[in-house]
């Protein structure tokens, strides 16, 4: 069995902060994880992901993310936020031969000026 | 690479009426195809995938139903809407490690 939480379904940020978007896994096995992001109206585009190798994925727009196993976390992170980043952000779990990813159920991320 | 087509872009149809959403892919062969759906605040809910020509499995029961005419065709339908049905449909693919998805520009369904 697998499943996702992202904390927070709101994140608030100034232009140029940092972004932090958490989000905790559980799987019984190694787990391939995934962050996506979603723009208003638009298809899920897939920002990074992390297949078992490097555990500090880097991602498209400065986006990284780093897979800590003993955390079962896996936190999207931008060391300086932009305006265009103002999205929905989604993590995903998929694991074990299964080809059916588990969503997390997302958080916005806001971007004040 | 993977190119995932949708239409229609926005739909808006009465309650009774039937519906047909159409995705297609180009750039793969046998691909896993899925349907999700975005109601307003809720995430992404899988509806239907299939991993092949006329397999479709089912995640929730619900007045859908899903077809895979062709290899890289998937179509979902309904011979009667319900206000429930409005949301944002999503189609989409995996990778050729089967474990990424790719997703479709989606369909805006309105049920009025």
């Amino acid at each position: 069995a697998q499943s996702v939480t992202q904390l927070g379904s709101h994140v608030s940020v100034s232009e140029g902060a940092l972004v932090l978007l958490r989000c905790n896994y559980s799987s019984s096995v190694p787990p391939y994880l995934f962050w996506y992001v979603q723009y208003p109206n638009q298809g899920l585009q897939l920002l990074l992901k992390y297949t078992s190798a490097a555990t500090l994925v880097k991602g498209i727009n400065g986006f990284e993310a780093e897979f800590k196993k003993s955390e079962t976390s896996f936190h999207l992170t931008k060391p300086s936020a932009h305006m265009s980043d103002a999205a929905e952000y989604f993590c995903a779990v998929a694991s074990g031969g299964s080809y059916i990813p588990t969503f997390g159920r997302g958080t916005s991320l806001i971007v004040h000026p | 690479s993977q190119t995932i087509h949708q239409w229609p872009a926005t739909l808006v149809q009465p309650v009774g009426s039937p519906l047909s959403l159409e995705c297609t892919v180009e750039g793969t062969s046998n691909p896993n195809l899925y349907w999700y759906r975005q109601a307003a605040g809720r995430g992404l809910q899988l509806l239907f995938y299939s991993v092949g020509i006329g397999q479709i499995s089912s995640e929730v029961p619900q007045n859908l139903s899903a077809s895979r005419p062709q290899d890289r065709q998937f179509i979902l339908s309904s011979k009667k809407l319900l206000l429930s049905d409005s949301g944002f449909y999503l189609c989409a693919t995996t990778s050729d490690s089967r474990y990424e998805q790719y997703f479709g520009p989606g369909t805006r369904l309105t049920v009025t």
